[in-house]
Parts: structure tokens; C-alpha cells; sequence
């Protein structure tokens, strides 16, 4: 069964640094791991999808990595800012494709 | 851009009341889901459905089903509800399996209080 486990659980920066997440995944034969951010009571939103092909992906401040082989992955963001503040989570596909949710990062960046 | 849209952001109903959620998707995708999310558990799949009428048990199906009679409508149905109900529940929606990408799209959740 795929297990997918976040480290830092929590972390909490002076805005300005550059940061990384991190994802952990079990079971590398994956098709994509997808990174996601949650605002406090709302839905995920969509950050970046790599496929299994790629070694990175990268929008605007964010670069996330994937080592399949390894089985780990990476969400770089540049800059910090406060308005980054929120939980990141990581997903990739377990059995029978359905994917795998970490419980995720909670960010907090401080002025 | 993808929508997915669900019927309530809040939702306060009693124990034994019979709940329905709605969901619904914009882009045609084949997948659908329903998760819960709670604090220290994290997400778990309630259930999710890979086409029209056709429905898989998540990992915690007990106390709810699910009906999918259009492609882009997915409910999830609290047949009597209970306190230990009381959660977020979001819906999502994908491509089908195989496809170029399958990447998950969310809804804004409905936050549901059962008392």
C-alpha cells in the first residue's frame, strides 16, 4: 500500500526565505505526484502536477522535484511571502491508481 | 480552468437526519471523489465512482453512499447522520486512468456540523 509522509509537519519562517518541502512516497512506480496548497476551511487548489517522466515542474516562485527512484519529491518556493501561509500537500497514485495524500505541511510566513 | 462546485460551504443538521451532498464538474472528467478531511487524520477516501452509475468503496465507506446517475453530478448520501459525521467533506474530479494527466481538481468543501 502506498504511504506518503511529509516532513516538516509545521514550519514557520520570516517572510523573504526560501523553503523546502518535503514528500516521501513508498512505492516509486508512479504515473505523476501532484502538489497541492489548502487555505484554513477551503479546498485544495492545484500547484504543480509532475509526471513520471519529468524531473521537475516549475510556476512562477515554485519548483517542486521528483526522484522517482528514490522516492521522494521536493516543493521549493522562492521568496517567501506571507500570503504563501497554508498547508501544502502532497499526492501520488496508490492502488488501483487512487491517490495517496500526505498530511501535509502547515506553513506559516511571518512579516 | 475547472470547476468543480459543491451545493453548500456550511451545513448544521441533526443526529438521524438523512444528508445529502452535491457535487458537480464542468470539464467532462470521468473520475469523481468524496473525501473527509479532519484534523490529525487527514484526507480519506469515502468513495469514488469511474463513470457514470458506477461507484468504488473508499477506505472508510460505512454511513454513506454515493449516486452518480450524470457524468458531471456526484452525491454522497448520509443515509441517518451522526456526531462522528461532523467533518469537511470535499469533492473532486479527473481525467480517467491512462489519460495524459490525470490531475486532480477539488471542490471548496462543505463543512458539515451534525448535532
Amino acid at each position: 500500500k502506498q504511504e506518503v509522509t511529509q516532513i516538516p509537519a509545521a514550519l514557520s519562517v520570516p517572510e523573504g526565505e526560501n523553503l523546502v518541502l518535503n514528500c516521501s512516497f513508498t512505492d516509486s512506480a508512479i504515473y505523476n505526484l501532484q502538489w497541492f496548497r489548502q487555505d484554513p476551511g477551503k479546498g485544495l487548489t492545484s500547484l504543480l502536477l509532475i509526471q513520471s517522466s519529468q524531473r521537475e515542474q516549475t510556476s512562477g516562485r515554485l519548483n517542486a522535484s521528483l526522484d522517482k527512484s528514490s522516492g521522494r519529491s521536493t516543493l521549493y518556493i522562492a521568496a517567501s511571502q506571507p500570503g504563501d501561509s497554508a498547508t501544502y500537500l502532497c499526492a501520488v497514485p496508490g492502488g488501483s491508481y487512487i491517490p495517496t495524500f500526505g498530511r501535509g505541511t502547515s506553513l506559516i510566513v511571518h512579516p | 480552468d475547472v470547476k468543480v462546485t459543491q451545493s453548500s460551504r456550511y451545513l448544521v443538521k441533526r443526529t438521524g437526519e438523512k444528508v445529502f451532498l452535491e457535487c458537480v464538474q464542468d470539464m467532462d472528467h470521468e473520475n469523481m471523489f468524496w473525501y473527509r478531511q479532519d484534523p490529525g487524520l487527514g484526507l480519506r477516501l469515502i468513495y469514488f465512482s469511474y463513470d457514470v452509475k458506477m461507484k468504488e468503496k473508499g477506505d472508510i465507506p460505512e454511513g454513506y453512499s454515493v449516486s452518480r446517475e450524470k457524468k458531471e453530478r456526484f452525491s454522497l448520501i448520509l443515509e441517518s447522520a451522526s456526531t462522528n459525521q461532523t467533518s469537511m467533506y470535499l469533492c473532486a474530479s479527473s481525467l480517467r486512468w491512462g489519460k495524459a494527466s490525470y490531475e486532480q481538481y477539488f471542490g471548496p468543501g462543505t463543512r458539515l456540523t451534525v448535532t
